[in-house]
C-alpha cells in the first residue's frame, strides 16, 4: 500500500480567492489523480497529475481553474482558483500501486468551504 | 462512456440479514472492476476486485457480464459494516465512480 497525506485538511476561503491543495505519498509512484466529492455525491475524476508534463484534465474541468504541479514522483498539488459556493467539496488526492496490483489508494481529503 | 449506477442511495438491513448492494455498469470493452467503501470517519479504502475473486470481510462480489452487473454481497452483516460502497469502474488507469450506497446495519 501506500500512505497518502494530504494537506489542508479542511479550510475555510474567501469567494474568489485561490487553496492550494498538497499531496504527499510516502513512496514513489506512477499514477497520481485528484478528485473531487461534492456534498451527497460520488467521487469526480478532476485530472490525472503527470510527473514532468502537463496534468491531463475530464471533461469540464481546465487548468486555468485546477492548475496542477507534479514535480516528481511522490507529489503533487492541486489549486483551485478563483474560488466560488460551487467549488465547496471534499478534494482527494489517490495513487495507483502498481505492486498492489495498480489498486488505487487515497488521501483523506480535503475539505474545502468558500464562503 | 463509461457508466457506474448504483441505484439504491440508502440500503437497510438488520444484524445477521442478508445484504445485496447492487452496481450495473456500462462499458464497452472488458471491465475491471471494484468495490470501495468508506467508514465513519476514514478515508476511502479498497474492499475487493473482481479479478481477485476474493472474499474480504465476508463480502464477495461476480462480475455478470451478461447483466453487466457487479453486485456486492454478504450472507449475514454485521453492525461494522454500516458505511458508504462505491462500485468502481477502472478504464485506461482512470476510475469512475458509481454515486454510492449507505449501508446501514441495525442492532
Amino acid at each position: 500500500s501506500a500512505v497518502i497525506s494530504q494537506k489542508p485538511s479542511r479550510d475555510i476561503c474567501q469567494r474568489g480567492t485561490s487553496l492550494t491543495i498538497q499531496c504527499q505519498v510516502d513512496s514513489q509512484v506512477t499514477m497520481m489523480f485528484w478528485y473531487r466529492q461534492q456534498p451527497g455525491q460520488s467521487l469526480t475524476l478532476i485530472a490525472t497529475a503527470n510527473q514532468g508534463s502537463e496534468a491531463t484534465y475530464e471533461s469540464g474541468f481546465v487548468i486555468d481553474k485546477f492548475p496542477i504541479s507534479r514535480p516528481n514522483l511522490t507529489f503533487s498539488t492541486l489549486t483551485v482558483s478563483n474560488l466560488s459556493p460551487e467549488d465547496s467539496s471534499i478534494y482527494l488526492c489517490s495513487v495507483e500501486v502498481q505492486a498492489a496490483g495498480n489498486t488505487i489508494y487515497f488521501g483523506e481529503g480535503s475539505w474545502l468551504t468558500v464562503v | 462512456a463509461q457508466r457506474v449506477t448504483q441505484p439504491e442511495k440508502l440500503l437497510s438491513v438488520f444484524k445477521g440479514a442478508p445484504v445485496e448492494l447492487k452496481c450495473n455498469y456500462s462499458y464497452s470493452g472488458s471491465p475491471e472492476l471494484f468495490w470501495y467503501v468508506q467508514y465513519s470517519r476514514q478515508r476511502l479504502q479498497l474492499l475487493l476486485r473482481h479479478i481477485s475473486r476474493e472474499s474480504i470481510k465476508g463480502f464477495t462480489a461476480d462480475l455478470n457480464k451478461g447483466e453487466t452487473s457487479f453486485h456486492l454481497k454478504k450472507p449475514f452483516a454485521q453492525e461494522e459494516d454500516s458505511a458508504m460502497y462505491y462500485c468502481a469502474l477502472k478504464r485506461f488507469n482512470k476510475f469512475y465512480f458509481g454515486s454510492g450506497t449507505k449501508l446501514n446495519v441495525k442492532p
